[in-house]
């Protein structure tokens, strides 16, 4: 079993509102990330979780928090969105964040910032 | 920062034709990873491939591992409808790899006529 499920599946939010993103895999996998992606372009990472801690944040801006509560739940919580944040948003896994494990994403949540 | 050159950007193919794209980087890659995504879902892991010269096969998908460990391509063989989507390389560089950080190619998008 490889797979890594995300809720909701659309989301539109207002710039003002507060959401969050979730993310969930029981392959026993240490390593989870977030990415966002525009249409047609490849996936953009944005954090990396490794043993449940923050490992790599990209330079996000902080309007994005992400928090992983277990080893298998992510979540990415949203506030003060801008339009172009737009996007689908990917949460994938993978056995351990080093060299030589394949990472599997999840459908990906479409976000639509309004 | 790392790139990888992926080719060609898309491709126009008449239903049981072969198909061959492929990705080239300036430096050593330790992974090499083919995805293929279809339109408002996440990418979907096709073949891994892990030692230099490695040949690699999924069905009617075949990846090779270069031997110069710098390049890798996808050939698919008897193209069908379903096999419309984007597909995208994605590698672990041999040097400065960050734990989890793929490098991803830009993607060729493959449209299949009937």
């Amino acid at each position: 079993d490889t797979e890594v499920t995300q809720t909701p599946k659309h989301l539109v939010m207002g710039m003002t509102n507060k959401k969050s993103l979730k993310c969930e895999q029981h392959m026993g996998h240490r390593a989870m990330y977030w990415y966002k992606q525009k249409a047609k372009k490849p996936p953009e990472l944005m954090f990396v979780y490794s043993y449940e801690k923050l490992s790599i944040n990209e330079s996000v801006p902080s309007r994005f928090s992400p928090e992983c509560p277990n080893s298998s739940l992510l979540n990415l919580h949203l506030h003060a969105l801008q339009p172009e944040d737009s996007a689908l948003y990917l949460c994938a896994s993978s056995h351990r964040d080093s060299s030589g494990y394949e990472q599997y994403f999840g459908p990906g949540t479409r976000l639509t910032v309004t | 920062g790392q790139q990888l050159n992926q080719s060609p950007q898309s491709m126009f193919i008449q239903e049981g034709e072969d198909v061959s794209m492929n990705c080239t980087s300036s430096s050593i890659f330790n992974t090499w990873l083919w995805y293929k995504q279809d339109p408002g879902e996440g990418p979907v892991l096709l073949i891994a491939l892990y030692k230099a010269g490695e040949l690699t096969s999924n069905g009617r998908l075949t990846a090779q591992f270069g031997i110069t460990r710098k390049d890798s391509f996808l050939n698919i063989s008897a193209s069908i409808p379903s096999d419309v989507g984007i597909y995208f390389c994605a590698g672990q560089p041999s040097l400065g790899y960050q734990g989890g950080k793929l490098i991803f190619g830009q993607g060729t998008e493959l449209s299949v006529k009937p």
